[in-house]
């Protein structure tokens, strides 16, 4: 298997543009996270799929961020409009659904960068 | 809820040294905990994980780890590290029943000099 895939993995925009990135968690993989790593706050998590379902989106900072999975196999999370605080890395990673004891796979992450 | 401390921010260690991370967690009921490893602009892989039974747990490249009920300590450990082994750590705990969610901390950097 290829692993969690996300795309791009880098971006560069600037602040008022809308930012979509991507995933595509591991095959037969039903549980999918949206985290966001920065200097100042680690890694937080800010929205957990399971079965396609958001379960948990207390992490989303607010409204101009949003997240979709609409099928097993594909994820977004959108940021519109973008500011430069929401530049960090944004890695998306996927278990299986058998309880807390999973680990999780993690992608390479999206380093994205507002100006 | 749980949580996780990991104490050390930042952990400086010679080649072929022995080193120690420590994480301590706080939850009220069972735990599974987990040690996940970030290369430099790499995503997080899993080090090794305690679900139940032995309390020495022993991972990939050489680490292991112990968990101590009674000091709700999981502490990382390597007898002898490599200039590869510079990279970040990160000690995440869930709780058994619960969500599948897991609480990390907040990582620490292990930089091995030459």
């Amino acid at each position: 298997d290829a692993g969690v895939i996300q795309s791009p993995r880098h971006e560069v925009t600037e602040m008022g543009q809308e930012v979509t990135l991507r995933c595509k968690p591991i095959s037969g993989h039903n549980s999918l996270f949206w985290y966001r790593q920065t200097m100042m706050r680690g890694l937080e998590l800010l929205i957990y799929f399971n079965n396609n379902v958001p379960i948990d989106d207390s992490g989303m900072p607010e409204d101009r961020f949003s997240a979709k999975m609409p099928n097993a196999s594909f994820s977004t999370l959108k940021i519109q409009p973008s500011e430069p605080r929401d530049s960090a890395v944004y890695f998306c990673a996927s278990s299986t659904d058998r309880g807390s004891y999973n680990e999780q796979f993690f992608g390479p992450g999206t380093r994205l960068t507002v100006l | 809820a749980q949580s996780v401390t990991q104490l050390d921010s930042q952990v400086p260690v010679f080649e072929e040294a022995p080193v120690e991370l420590r994480c301590n967690y706080s939850s009220s009921v069972s735990v599974y905990l987990f040690w996940y490893v970030q290369y430099p602009n790499q995503g997080l892989q899993l080090l090794l994980k305690y679900l139940s039974g032995s309390t020495l747990v022993k991972g990939i490249n050489g680490f292991e780890a112990e968990f101590n009920k009674s000091q709700t300590s999981f502490h990382l450990r390597k007898p002898s590290v490599h200039i590869s082994d510079t990279a970040e750590y990160f000690c995440a705990v869930s709780e058994s029943g619960g969500s599948y969610i897991p609480t990390f901390g907040r990582g620490t950097s292990l930089i091995v000099h030459p």
